[in-house]
């Protein structure tokens, strides 16, 4: 099955810093999505783009999505401890049936 | 709604015992899905119900796995006989379709050890 696969596996930054996460996937997505997991918790919805969306906004993340490339970024700007997480893509499977998670980046926000 | 709610939270259980996992989906919420998430392999999806039926279970590792979903607000995952591989935490989550705009809803997950 299709699966996202997000780079970096890590990223740690200052508190005020940018932080950028990419997602490639391999086979034509309708949607994309992204998510957030809390340590020892499940994971929170965050966004949805679709195939014939270039750019979309929601608060302070950022999320880009190009289908000639096959990639999807997420930018969380003036980034807080509090959005130290794992964030992971979700693309739908080869079947355009059911999201397929990616492995996520971890992301430490330092304060 | 309270959301989707998982029981137990924590459970660890010696090799060969029987493990019962319990979710409630949001109430509303047709489609239902089970995923195990672990360090090596990430978050796998292992059976998936629409409207309380078995749509896909293609990702339960073995025949120790079953799920059922007996009404709309209820669901298990069974375990039997349980094994220190399937040590991992399960997530229920629950959504009005497929691949819905507003994502899926996940429970808390339940972290099983089997020592």
């Amino acid at each position: 099955s299709q699966q996202g696969e997000e780079d970096p596996q890590a990223l740690s930054i200052q508190e005020g810093e940018n932080a950028t996460m990419n997602c490639s996937y391999k086979t034509s997505i309708n949607n994309l999505q992204w998510y957030r997991q809390n340590s020892g918790r499940g994971l929170v919805h965050l966004i949805l783009i679709r195939s014939n969306e270039r750019e979309k906004h929601s608060g302070r993340l950022r999320v880009t999505l190009d289908t000639s490339k096959k990639s999807s970024s997420l930018l969380i700007t003036a980034s807080r401890a509090a959005d130290t997480a794992s964030y992971f893509c979700a693309t739908e499977d080869n079947y355009g049936q059911n999201f397929v998670f990616g492995p996520g980046t971890r992301l430490s926000v330092l304060p | 709604d309270a959301g989707v709610i998982q029981s137990p939270r924590h459970e660890v259980t010696e090799m060969g015992q029987e493990v019962t996992l319990r979710c409630k989906p949001i109430s509303g919420h047709d489609y239902l899905f089970w995923y195990r998430q672990t360090m090596m392999r990430g978050l796998e999806l292992l059976i998936y119900f629409n409207n309380n039926v078995p749509i896909d279970d293609s990702g339960m590792p073995e025949d120790r796995f079953s799920a059922k979903m007996p009404n709309a607000s209820f669901s298990t995952l069974k375990i039997q006989p349980s094994e220190p591989r399937d040590s991992a935490v399960y997530f229920c989550a629950s959504s009005f379709s497929q691949t819905p705009t507003y994502g899926y809803t996940f429970g808390s997950g339940t972290r099983l050890t089997v020592v």
